[in-house]
């Protein structure tokens, strides 16, 4: 079973510009988790999307957005890159449901630097 | 808010020595907590974790983390390292009665250096 691919895996922008990362769940998972990780933040919840709609919201600002498609695959997007915004953007994917447990599969992440 | 507190940002150890890396997380309710270890340049690996039932819970690669209530901590433990066990490790807390099914929160990371 593939588990969850993120690309692409590296990125460099500049300041200013935009950016899209895309994630791909495992199969069968409906929910996708975005997550930052930088040295001075540690690793910070960005959203959730559940079929094709947001469920969850951390606390960053609104230059930050996602959207997932029909597939269960997501994308997240950063728009006037600034250079805070160097991190590792991870996704998790998972079932989803809304009771009990769901175990959640990281990808290996994207690399973003912002110059 | 649900904070975590991993209370060592860097742990040397010798190889085959024990080794408790420290967590405290800030929560009167019932949540689920987890370990994750991240390798270079890889994404997080559940390592275990704890929903309910028994306090102690245990990996398959000789970790155990037990959780204490009264104190709002879930420690890791390994009795004996290895080399290969280098890595970061993250505490991370979730709370499911709070509608964050999937929003994790995590603790800062101990970094775990094993040597010979």
């Amino acid at each position: 079973k593939a588990g969850v691919t993120q690309t692409p895996r590296y990125l460099i922008k500049t300041r200013g510009q935009q950016v899209t990362l895309s994630c791909s769940p495992i199969s069968g998972h409906r929910s996708v988790s975005w997550y930052q990780q930088t040295p001075g933040q540690g690793l910070q919840f960005l959203f959730e999307y559940f079929s094709e709609t947001q469920r969850n919201k951390g606390n960053f600002p609104g230059r930050f957005s996602g959207r997932q498609f029909s597939n269960s695959r997501s994308e997240m997007n950063v728009s006037t890159l600034e250079l805070g915004d160097s991190a590792l953007y991870l996704c998790a994917s998972s079932f989803g449901r809304t009771t009990g447990y769901n175990e959640q599969f990281f990808g290996p992440g994207t690399r973003l630097t912002v110059l | 808010a649900q904070s975590v507190t991993q209370l060592d940002s860097q742990v040397p150890v010798f190889e085959e020595a024990p080794v408790e890396l420290r967590c405290n997380y800030s929560s009167s309710v019932s949540v689920y907590l987890f370990w994750y270890v991240q390798y270079p340049n890889q994404g997080l690996q559940l390592l275990l974790k704890y929903l309910s039932g028994s306090t102690l819970v245990e990996s398959i690669n000789g970790f155990e983390a037990e959780f204490n209530k009264s104190q709002t901590s879930f420690h890791l433990r390994k009795p004996s390292v290895h080399i290969s066990d280098t890595a970061e490790y993250f505490c991370a807390v979730s709370d499911p009665s709070a509608g964050g099914y999937n929003k994790l929160i995590f603790g800062a990371g101990t970094r775990l250096a094993v040597h010979p």
